[in-house]
């Protein structure tokens, strides 16, 4: 079946460093990939998206592309905040009624 | 514009105790809605979704049952909880139509279990 796999946490940066999380999946077919973001204490937000091989999903400075060809949206920031802290979860749709999530990564940014 | 909300917010409950939690979405008709749950540490879970009222679908057994009495509204429940029922609770919807739809969470309920 269809699976997320994420890049194990917890991560910790400075402000200003530059930011991967690895997003991998096992999917038939042509899934959509998604990134959500859960701040400390609130439920989930997506943060950015995409529909179809090489489109590239950007939002508040975050960007990932859709890689067919390595099955992966890695999300990237150029130079992280602090209030980037939060969890990252890479997430896959596919035709069927349900999401499928990563286990999420953990960020923390120091200042 | 739609809206989805989930209540209560938070709620500290014995073992043993019944449990309900309660979802609506506003500004949209025959969404699929889902139950997820997010234990500490660890990503999130599936429970039920549904795509129609009454139809309710399992991801895990569990002590949890979910319901669906009417188009937009979604309840999850327990008759006794469960130490291991603690975590983060969340409500989401998605528009009935194809995958590339984005879906929309709630706010959360935090349930520990003492």
């Amino acid at each position: 079946g269809n699976s997320v796999t994420q890049m194990e946490g917890p991560v910790t940066l400075s402000e200003e460093a530059f930011l991967t999380i690895n997003c991998t999946y096992t999917a038939t077919g042509y899934p959509s990939l998604f990134w959500y973001v859960q701040y400390p204490g609130e439920g989930l937000q997506l943060l950015l998206k995409a529909t179809k091989a090489d489109d590239k999903g950007s939002n508040k400075g975050f960007e990932a592309t859709y890689r067919k060809e390595t099955t992966s949206f890695h999300l990237e920031k150029g130079s992280v905040q602090v209030s980037d802290s939060a969890v990252y979860f890479c997430a896959l749709h596919q035709g069927a009624q349900k999401l499928v999530f990563g286990q999420g990564t953990r960020l923390t940014i120091n200042p | 514009s739609q809206t989805i909300h989930q209540w209560p917010a938070t709620l500290v409950q014995p073992v043993g105790s019944p449990l309900s939690l309660e979802c609506t979405v506003e500004g949209t008709s025959n969404p699929n809605l889902y139950w997820y749950r997010q234990a500490a540490g660890r990503g999130l879970q599936l429970l039920f979704y549904s795509v129609g009222i009454g139809q309710i679908s399992s991801e895990v057994p569990q002590n949890l049952s979910a319901s669906r009495p009417q188009d937009r509204q979604f309840i999850l429940s327990s008759k006794k909880l469960l130490l291991s029922d603690s975590g983060f609770y969340l409500c989401a919807w998605r528009p009935n139509r194809d995958s590339g739809n984005t879906i929309y969470f709630g706010e959360g309920s935090w349930l520990t279990v003492v």
